[in-house]
């Protein structure tokens, strides 16, 4: 079955800009996170949403930094006013419900900032 | 908060040796532990899981882990390396604290694996 999709594959964006990545899960999984990998920073946990609960946002590094889940499914992370610093890989996973499930990986969005 | 230490970031083995990959964790309750690897080009794959029960546990392509309470450890091991175990590898750790709550899993920096033929 198809697996984790996210999109764009990269992005490059001018430093100030404001840039959005879509996060598509597997089907019937309830639990997304969005992860951030850089180079010798291993993977940095950003936001949790986890079925109908408030998400945890705990990882979020500012303010500039904003996910949506709409209808339980898509997410939508979003970098306001991008900065040099925020060029990593963002990488999207989703589970099915409860704390035992293994994460599904998508391929990640490259974000490239200049 | 949990958190996790690999602290090798590279590692070098000749093909047919044992390979061994640390991984130490911090949490206040118990842990749900996992590893997972990245090979070049390719989205992170599901290796293994302890979730409870028997300390060895055993995962995809040979690999199995041990996890030891006392040395807080959940290494990383295979019996005899492949070069196409070359990757990136990680620990990933989540906190079972009483009463039971959601938590996110939390990874390691990763450690490069490198097999020589």
């Amino acid at each position: 079955g198809a697996g984790v999709s996210q999109s764009p594959s990269n992005k490059v964006t001018e430093k100030g800009k404001d840039v959005e990545l879509r996060c598509d899960p597997i089907s019937g999984h309830t639990a997304l996170y969005w992860y951030r990998q850089s180079l010798g920073q291993g993977l940095e946990f950003l936001i949790y949403f986890q079925g109908n609960s408030a998400p945890d946002k705990s990882g979020l590094p500012s303010d500039r930094f904003s996910a949506e889940r709409t209808g339980g499914s898509v997410s939508t992370l979003t970098i306001q006013r991008t900065q040099q610093e925020d060029s990593a890989v963002y990488l999207c996973a989703s589970s099915l419900i409860g704390d035992r499930s293994p994460l599904h990986f998508g391929n990640g969005t490259r974000l490239t900032v200049t | 908060a949990q958190s996790v230490a690999q602290p090798e970031d590279q590692v070098n083995v000749a093909e047919g040796n044992p390979l061994t990959v640390k991984c130490t964790y911090s949490v206040s309750g118990n842990p749900y532990l996992f590893w997972y690897v990245q090979y070049p080009n390719r989205g992170l794959q599901f290796l293994l899981k302890y979730i409870t029960g028997d300390n060895l546990v055993k995962g995809s392509y040979g690999f199995e882990a041990e996890f030891n309470k006392s040395q807080t450890s959940f290494h990383l091991k295979k019996p005899s390396a492949l070069v196409s175990d070359s990757a990136l590898y990680f620990c990933a750790v989540r906190d079972i604290n009483p009463p039971e709550r959601n938590t996110p899993l939390v990874f390691g920096k990763g450690t490069r694996l490198s097999v020589i033929a």
